[in-house]
């Protein structure tokens, strides 16, 4: 089946750590893999997203590579901002099963200065 | 891209009434879906939502329960219905514009509070 297995948080950081959530997943055929940010009190927001092997994913300082062998799309942060502090969330669409997402269980993440 | 906007953003209810959640988008769409997100856990698929055919559920959830409207390719509607405080969560809609598996927007959420 489909599944996403992500860090469990909490994970607290100072002002300009190294961040890294780690998500790993199970799935049938070649999906894609995305990451979600979600501010406190809003929605979800797409943060990245890779869609064959070996693909980066980048935005905000945000990195996220596909990685077919370890089947994993980590998500790094060289230096994070008080402004990162949200949860996010690991998703893969599986490529033969429609537009269904499957989410991981989300990360919670604060960053304080 | 859709930018997709959802009424309420928040409601409080007593127990045994229903509440019917709104979701609009600014383009059409064939899919829409549903998610139910509770107190510190990741996002449920509840259905799949399409235009001129009855929604697809996922396990769990019933129609009955969670009765869905699709009228036009840029609306639809999600009832919670008899609530109990068991269904305080909150309520996404989100789309797949591109149909290809690109990427799924989402609505701010329904934030609903059952007592």
């Amino acid at each position: 089946g489909n599944s996403v297995t992500q860090m469990e948080g909490p994970v607290t950081l100072s002002e300009e750590a190294f961040l890294t959530i780690n998500c790993t997943y199970t799935a049938t055929g070649y999906p894609s893999l995305f990451w979600y940010v979600q501010y406190p009190g809003e929605g979800l927001q797409l943060l990245l997203k890779a869609t064959k092997a070996d693909d980066k994913g980048s935005n905000k300082g945000f990195e996220a590579t596909y990685r077919k062998e370890t089947t994993s799309f980590h998500l790094e942060k060289g230096s994070v901002q008080v402004s990162d502090s949200a949860v996010y969330f690991c998703a893969l669409s599986p490529s033969n099963t429609g537009n269904q997402f499957y989410f991981g269980t989300g990360t919670s993440l604060t960053v304080i200065p | 891209s859709a930018v997709i906007s959802q009424k309420p953003s928040r409601d409080i209810c007593q127990r045994g009434t229903s509440l019917t959640i709104q979701c609009q988008v600014d383009s059409q769409v064939t899919m829409m879906f549903w998610y139910r997100q509770q107190p510190g856990q990741s996002l449920t698929l509840i259905a799949t939502a399409n235009q001129g055919s009855e929604a697809t559920y996922e396990s769990g959830f019933v129609i009955d329960k969670f009765p869905i409207s699709r009228p036009n390719l840029t609306f639809s509607t999600l009832t919670v219905s008899n609530m109990s405080p068991e269904d305080s969560s909150i309520y996404l809609c989100s789309v797949d514009p591109s149909g290809q598996y690109n990427e799924q927007f989402f609505g701010p959420g329904t934030r609903l509070t059952v007592l």
